[in-house]
């Protein structure tokens, strides 16, 4: 499978500020979906955006999806030392066949 | 919500033996279920989808007589790393889709091989 690509591969922000993230993916998609893991855990399903879909929120989350580009952001606003993970978009292709392919993804480090 | 178990949680073993590892979807069934491989600070990659009652389709270059799939039953998968050396040592996630549209993941299994 052709994994996709986020940039940047690690960020590092301030408390307070916000985050953003890209992703570029290959292939046409039915949805693509963001995740978040901590070091050494299991995948938190964060937010689903569909092909049709050019924007969404969820709190502090915004996620826009531009197909023409092949490509998503990830912003987090205000951010928080918790907010410290792994942030990785997956995209469900639309193969035929279910299954989600991951980007590369981004480390986020906010501190105090 | 959905929830996938999976068990264990970490696991050493030694070089030449093999290890199993189990994924169970605890409130839905899943007819498919997903094995994934991280390696330290790089991403997830998709091994193989297992397919209840039937053969699991292995991803290119995964070796599917090296990684055992069974999926037996509705609720459980499992993959089982044969002959295990330590470049088998990484983290492996399960996930299934209670709805053919969002995905649950299950907690990871921290294989190490010494």
């Amino acid at each position: 499978s052709q994994q996709g690509e986020e940039d940047p591969q690690a960020l590092s922000i301030q408390e307070g500020e916000n985050a953003t993230m890209n992703c570029s993916y290959k292939t046409s998609i039915n949805n693509l979906q963001w995740y978040r893991q901590n070091s050494g855990r299991g995948l938190v399903h964060l937010i689903l955006i569909r092909s049709n879909e050019r924007e969404k929120h969820s709190g502090r989350l915004r996620v826009t999806l531009d197909t023409s580009k092949k490509s998503s952001s990830l912003l987090i606003t205000a951010s928080r030392a918790a907010d410290t993970a792994s942030y990785f978009c997956a995209t469900d292709e639309a193969t035929g066949f279910q299954k989600l392919v991951f980007g590369t993804g981004t480390r986020l480090l906010v501190s105090p | 919500g959905a929830v996938v178990s999976q068990h264990p949680s970490w696991v050493i073993c030694k070089s030449g033996t093999s290890v199993k590892i189990e994924c169970r979807s605890l409130d839905f069934q899943a007819t498919t279920m997903f094995w994934y491989r991280q390696f330290p600070k790089q991403s997830l990659m998709l091994m193989a989808t297992s397919n209840e009652g039937s053969k699991a389709t292995y991803e290119q270059g995964v070796e599917k007589d090296k990684f055992l799939i069974n999926h037996a039953s509705l609720t459980l998968s499992t993959l089982t790393v044969t002959s295990a050396h330590p470049e088998d040592s990484s983290f492996y996630i399960c996930s299934a889709s209670p709805d053919n549209y969002g995905y649950t993941f299950g907690s990871g299994t921290r294989l190490t091989v010494v």
